[in-house]
């Protein structure tokens, strides 16, 4: 089983919508956890860092739940522009991340 | 502002060739690794070095070498290319504890016939 774990998706979305995320790990004695964006035949970019209290840039919301070993991201208000795959990260102890599969994202008129 | 620099952009090579794909980066961080990117397989760790002079093997390293003589330098050997490593090969660099965002460099396009 891997470490990081998510829906491939595609997630096809109209713009404007609400779309969340989820991503599970393992070994809960993990500290640091992250989303990052890639854009088509690019590099990842990092979106967020996911705190235990939670955080908020504009219209992405990440959560981190340790309690159930997911973490999630929040998109509102969709635009075009968000049309992505969307990787998460963990922190392992070598201090390079283990990241999932990720989640494609396609936001469409 | 460089970053971090990856060639070539793209190769091909033909099963059993060497060749070297070249890293670096001008932020001065100690940590450095190589992915690989496949369809439906996410990145997958191949090696990595948390300094000059110190490497370890990542999650698939099999077929893989690597050194890092300078903290700017990490380059990935092949050394006999077969076509389970056509892929997409990122470099990324991170600074020491405490920030553990990555850069990436913009990726290299590898396909082994």
């Amino acid at each position: 089983r891997k470490e990081v774990e998510q829906d491939p998706g595609p997630f096809n979305v109209p713009e404007g919508a609400t779309v969340a995320f989820n991503c599970t790990y393992s070994n809960s004695a993990s500290q640091s956890f992250f989303w990052y964006r890639q854009d088509c035949r690019k590099e990842p970019k990092l979106l967020m860092s996911v705190y235990s209290s939670g955080n908020e840039d504009g219209r992405f919301t990440a959560q981190l739940n340790r309690a159930s070993q997911y973490i999630s991201l929040l998109i509102r208000d969709s635009k075009l522009s968000d049309s992505a795959t969307y990787l998460c990260a963990k922190g392992g102890g070598s201090y390079i991340p283990t990241f999932g599969r990720g989640t494609s994202l396609i936001v469409h008129p | 502002n460089a970053g971090v620099t990856q060639t070539p952009k793209f190769q091909v090579l033909k099963t059993g060739q060497s060749m070297t794909l070249q890293c670096a980066q001008d932020m001065n961080h100690e940590y450095m690794s190589w992915y690989r990117q496949d369809p439906g397989m996410g990145l997958r760790l191949i090696h990595y070095s948390v300094g000059a002079g110190i490497t370890d093997q990542g999650e698939v390293p099999n077929g893989y070498n690597v050194s890092r003589s300078t903290t700017e330098d990490f380059p990935l050997r092949l050394l006999s290319a077969a076509p389970s490593q056509t892929s997409v090969y990122f470099c990324a660099s991170r600074s020491g504890q405490g920030n553990e965002k990555l850069f990436f460099g913009s990726g290299t396009q590898l396909s082994v016939l």
